[in-house]
């Protein structure tokens, strides 16, 4: 079946370090690709996606490749700030049956940015 | 835009008591879906929605659970003789089927049992 492998956390950085966290996938057919993010205390918001092989997602500076050759989906951020402290979560999404457009999750990734 | 929102977002229930979980998708959105995330887990996949029909159920979704949507807005999720190990968060989410769409996520409700 389908799974999504992601980097374990935690994840502790300074301000300003680069960041990357690592995600790969085994699925079958050709999945879209997603980053959610979860702030604490609220609900999981989509950060970025790519739809097929080489789109790049990006969103408040994060960026994602979609590498189909490696099944790689890793999430990257040139300068971390204090307010990108959260979970991240990489998922795939899998057509199933009648239209279910089934979403499959890593078990997050929990990164601190510390001043 | 106001989102979507999940009601109760905290419940404590005793085991072998009934629960019952509401959602309100985005007022457009015609598909719905429920996850559940435990401790330290991603989301995983409960039960899916096209306007009122569920036309999925995982093999998570025990006997005990019962999902509806009547006339395609709002949905509950019911469980049946709760039990310790059906604590977790349950995720709620909903999208547009054309184009195909991003899933947008409520708040999520927050089960405790003992």
């Amino acid at each position: 079946g389908d799974s999504v492998t992601q980097m374990e956390g935690p994840v502790t950085l300074s301000e300003e370090a680069f960041l990357t966290i690592n995600c790969t996938y085994t699925a079958t057919g050709y999945p879209s690709l997603f980053w959610y993010v979860q702030y604490p205390g609220e609900g999981l918001q989509l950060l970025l996606k790519a739809t097929k092989a080489d789109d790049k997602g990006s969103n408040k500076g994060f960026e994602a490749t979609y590498r189909k050759e490696t099944t790689s989906f890793h999430l990257e951020k040139g300068s971390v700030q204090v307010s990108d402290s959260a979970v991240y979560f990489c998922a795939l999404m899998t057509l199933a049956n009648f239209g279910n457009e089934k979403l499959t999750f890593g078990t997050g990734t929990r990164l601190t940015i510390i001043p | 835009d106001t989102g979507v929102s999940q009601n109760p977002r905290h419940k404590i229930t005793k085991r072998g008591q009934n629960v019952t979980f509401r959602c309100d998708p985005i007022s457009e959105h015609n598909r719905l879906y429920w996850y559940r995330q435990t401790l330290g887990q991603g989301p995983e996949f409960l039960t899916y929605f096209q306007n009122e029909a569920q036309l999925e159920k995982s093999r998570l979704l025990s006997d005990r659970f019962s999902a509806e949507r009547p006339k395609g807005s709002f949905s509950t999720l019911e469980i049946q003789r709760t039990e310790q190990g059906d604590s977790a968060m349950y995720l709620c989410a909903s999208s547009l089927s054309r184009p195909p769409d991003t899933q947008y996520f409520g708040p999520g409700t927050r089960l405790t049992v003992l």
